[in-house]
């Protein structure tokens, strides 16, 4: 059963236009959160991160919001830009284990 | 500064043969991982070595084996290659083990078991 979910495998979204990707995690002792972006033929890089006690976190055109009630972890870009199409993986850590990647999801930002 | 670096990019192997992949961290990083990267699967973490001279089993352990050859260095092995092992291999490294700590990865070996 997997702990991590990102339930669209897919999205696209016009150029200039907010961009959202969502995760959903089932254990509620996940401590903390990360987005990894990947272009074809490279390894993940990282984005953006968020821990437990904290329910937002901005980096330049990226947020991240973190809904622990609902296990909801979310990524917005605004405004979208052609570079940012790429595969997102939301990454999740067990306090005192590894990270948990979820299975991606695929952004086409479209010119 | 290269980072994360793996040989080889690409492998093809006939099931039965062995192959060893290398990964190598330039940023002195005490913690190194291998995942494999399966389609719909997201990344899952093999082995990893929180510190020189430590190994540990991840979540996909079975018919791999790995060597912390020193700080820099971290092999992942197949001793009996299988057409399930076809995939995309990552190594990666961080600063800390388990802790509050990002993992930067090399660009991935992609192998293919026939």
């Amino acid at each position: 059963d997997q702990q991590v979910k990102q339930n669209s495998p897919s999205l696209s979204v016009q150029e200039g236009r907010i961009s959202i990707l969502n995760c959903d995690y089932t254990n509620s002792m996940f401590d903390y959160f990360l987005w990894y972006k990947k272009y074809p033929a490279e390894g993940p890089t990282f984005l953006i991160s968020i821990s437990s006690i904290k329910d937002k976190n901005e980096d330049g055109r990226f947020t991240v919001f973190l809904n622990k009630s609902a296990k909801h972890l979310s990524l917005h870009i605004v405004p979208s830009q052609p570079g940012d199409s790429a595969v997102y993986f939301c990454a999740v850590l067990p306090y005192g284990q590894n990270f948990v990647f979820g299975p991606g999801t695929r952004l086409s930002v479209l010119p | 500064n290269a980072g994360v670096t793996q040989t080889p990019k690409f492998q093809v192997l006939k099931t039965g043969q062995s192959m060893t992949l290398q990964c190598a961290q330039d940023m002195n990083h005490n913690s190194m991982y291998w995942y494999r990267q399966d389609p719909g699967m997201g990344l899952r973490l093999i082995y990893y070595s929180a510190s020189e001279g430590t190994t540990d089993k991840g979540e996909v352990p079975n018919g791999y084996n790995v060597s912390r050859l020193n700080k820099r260095e971290f092999s992942l092995r197949l001793e009996s290659a299988a057409p399930s092992q076809t995939s995309v291999y990552f190594c990666a490294s961080s600063e800390a083990g388990t802790g509050l700590s990002e993992q930067y990865f090399g660009p991935g070996t992609r192998l293919t078991v026939t």
